[in-house]
Order: structure tokens, then sequence, then C-alpha cells
């Protein structure tokens, strides 16, 4: 089956820094991938849908400037969470969407002090 | 407000018995629905879908059931192994064009196998 993964899996950082999450498809082209969040015993909540070569686009209530999406090739997708804050401490999910359903990555685990 | 809905958070069920896992959604516009298993702190892993032009898709241990005028599905695990112990998203998808598929996901059921 289709590959994704995710770099890091797991991530402390101090409270304004910035962090970057990889979301790669290893073995196949993903012309959209979408950026998810899960906070604890609650379900995946989509964050934006990432585009190659265009703008994501984000859902109702998630902040652009905060969320940084770069979808710079078929395989890569990027997440940066800027200016990190501990409301920010959650688990970033990404999925490359394939021809009938979606691949999804294992996850990063931010934890922000 | 919860377009898809998983009513119960948690199911145990007997080893080698059946696992039935349920689902329901408000959106009528929903045309394609998937299942998802999730081991915590990983990514869930597609398990099965259904387009809405089915009643029925098998695979396996797996078998979805859609019910289209009730706005409900449901999966079916028979028979359950302890492996299966796990967190089940049911998933619903609109206009599933080109590739393009934006998922709205339930809440989850956990799932327990007892040996």
């Amino acid at each position: 089956g289709a590959v994704v993964s995710q770099h890091p899996s797991w991530v402390i950082c101090k409270s304004g820094t910035s962090v970057k999450i990889e979301c790669r498809s290893l073995d196949f082209q993903a012309t959209t991938m979408f950026w998810y969040r899960q906070f604890p015993k609650q379900s995946l909540m989509l964050m934006a849908t990432s585009n190659e070569g265009s703008k994501a686009t984000y859902e109702q209530g998630v902040e652009k400037d905060k969320f940084l999406i770069n979808h710079a090739s078929l395989t890569l997708s990027t997440l940066t969470v800027t200016s990190a804050h501990p409301e920010d401490s959650s688990f970033y999910i990404c999925s490359a969407a394939a021809t009938d359903t979606q691949y999804f990555g294992p996850g990063t685990r931010l934890t922000v002090l | 407000d919860q377009q898809v809905k998983q009513n119960s958070p948690s199911l145990s069920v007997q080893e080698g018995r059946i696992s039935i896992l349920n689902c329901d959604y408000t959106n009528s516009m929903f045309d394609y629905f998937l299942w998802y298993k999730k081991y915590p702190a990983e990514g869930p892993t597609f398990l099965i879908s259904i387009s809405s032009i089915k009643d029925k898709n098998e695979d396996g241990r797996f078998t979805v059931f859609l019910n289209k005028s009730a706005k409900h599905l449901s999966l079916h695990i028979v028979p359950s192994q302890p492996g299966d112990s796990a967190v089940y998203f049911c998933a619903a998808s609109a206009s599933w064009v080109g590739g393009y598929q934006k998922v709205t996901f339930g809440t989850g059921t956990k799932l327990q196998v007892i040996p």
C-alpha cells in the first residue's frame, strides 16, 4: 500500500519558537495533501488542504498565518507552526490523497513548553 | 456541528465474536464513506470504504453496510481478534472528484477485543 511519512515524529519546543513538520508520500505522487490535528480523545480535525503549486485552503477557525503550509512538490508538504504556544501542543497528522482514499502519515506529537 | 457521529465511544467484544461499530451522518451530500483504524500516537490506517451507490462492501473479515435512507453505516468485524483492538473512525466525503477528497471524521469508537 501507499506509504506516507512524517518528520519529526515527536518534537518539544519552547514557547515562541517555530516548528516545521514534513509530510512525504514515499511511493506515489499526491497533488493533494491534508493536515489534521487531533486533541486527546477527540476526532481528527481537518486544518487545511494543501495542493501542489498553489496556496493551501484553510478550514474555518484555522489561522493561516499561524499554520503555514507549503506544498512545493508532488511528494512533500510542510506545516510550520509559527510562534508556537502551549495551546498548540497537539498531535498533527498529514494525509496524501490517492485515487480513492487518503493515506495517513504516522503523526507528529508537538509539545510546546 | 458534528456531521459524522459515532455515538458509542467504546465497545468490548469477546474474541471470535462479531464487532459492530455504528456511524450516523447528517449531511445528505456525503456520497463516499470510509472506515479507519487508529492506534495511539499513530496515524489512521484505511480499512474499507463504500460508495453511496452500494449498500454493502466486504473485504475479508470487514464488511461495511450503508443505509442511505437512515443516513447510517456500520462496520462489521467477524471474527473479532485481539489485534483489532484500536480506535475506529468513520469518515465521510462529498464530491469524490479527481482525487480531491475532503473527509469529515467521526469521533471514534474504541474497540476492545477480549481474548
